[in-house]
């Protein structure tokens, strides 16, 4: 059982270059995240989508986009990357909105803007 | 808004002393609580949760217990192990029909032999 897998692992990207970062969980959650997490920072929300179809800002959605393709996958979009977004960024996933389950998290991709 | 904060870091223990981690929340409501635990280079696991007050989460041997008069979810462990050194996160989901967590600034926790 997978659980949830991020792709690509590392990346590094030139200003104003754009990329996608993939998020697929085989746990037939319907919630999904992604966080990025910095230094001293914690883990601060970018967008969540509560089930397949919907999709919320959460704390630092500025610079970024993203599809609930369907119930599996969850992408990241950056269209001009910045220095500011070099950060770790995870998905994760959990059960629906009012089932206190655990959020699952991926490996996390390490992301370098230059 | 809802808030999670935690004690700073970083914490320096020697193998089988007493830990502990400590949480304050702010949240409207009754949130549920969590410890989650990340071992270099992984993402996130959940380590224990508590959903109501009173509730004592417990797992390896960490305890945390839902203190709703002190909005306090303190994490605590008797006798800590080298393998035990990662970086701890205390979060929160506001309950209802809201379940989006909210994280702490995360405690990095060292164990030397």
């Amino acid at each position: 059982n997978a659980g949830v897998t991020q792709t690509p692992k590392f990346q590094v990207l030139k200003t104003g270059q754009s990329m996608t970062l993939q998020c697929a969980q085989d746990m037939n959650h319907n919630s999904m995240y992604w966080y990025r997490q910095d230094p001293g920072m914690g883990l601060r929300l970018i967008y969540y989508s509560a089930s397949e179809g919907t999709t919320d800002k959460g704390e630092v959605p500025n610079g970024y986009n993203v599809s609930r393709l369907n119930k599996r996958e969850f992408s990241l979009r950056l269209e001009s990357a910045a220095p500011s977004q070099t950060s770790v960024y995870f998905c994760a996933s959990s059960e629906a909105a009012g089932v206190v389950t655990e959020a699952f998290f991926g490996q996390g991709t390490r992301l370098t803007v230059v | 808004g809802d808030s999670v904060t935690q004690m700073e870091g970083p914490v320096t223990l020697s193998e089988e002393a007493f830990l502990t981690i400590n949480c304050t929340y702010t949240a409207t409501g009754y949130p549920s609580l969590f410890w989650y635990v990340q071992y270099p280079g992984e993402g996130l696991q959940l380590l224990l949760k508590a959903t109501k007050a009173d509730d004592k989460g417990s797992n390896k041997g960490f305890e945390a217990t839902y203190r709703k008069e002190t909005t306090s979810f303190h994490l605590e462990k008797g006798s800590v192990q080298v393998s035990d050194s990662a970086v701890y996160f205390c979060a929160l989901t506001p309950g209802g029909s809201n379940y989006k967590l909210t994280f702490g600034k995360g405690t990095l926790l060292t164990v030397n032999p």
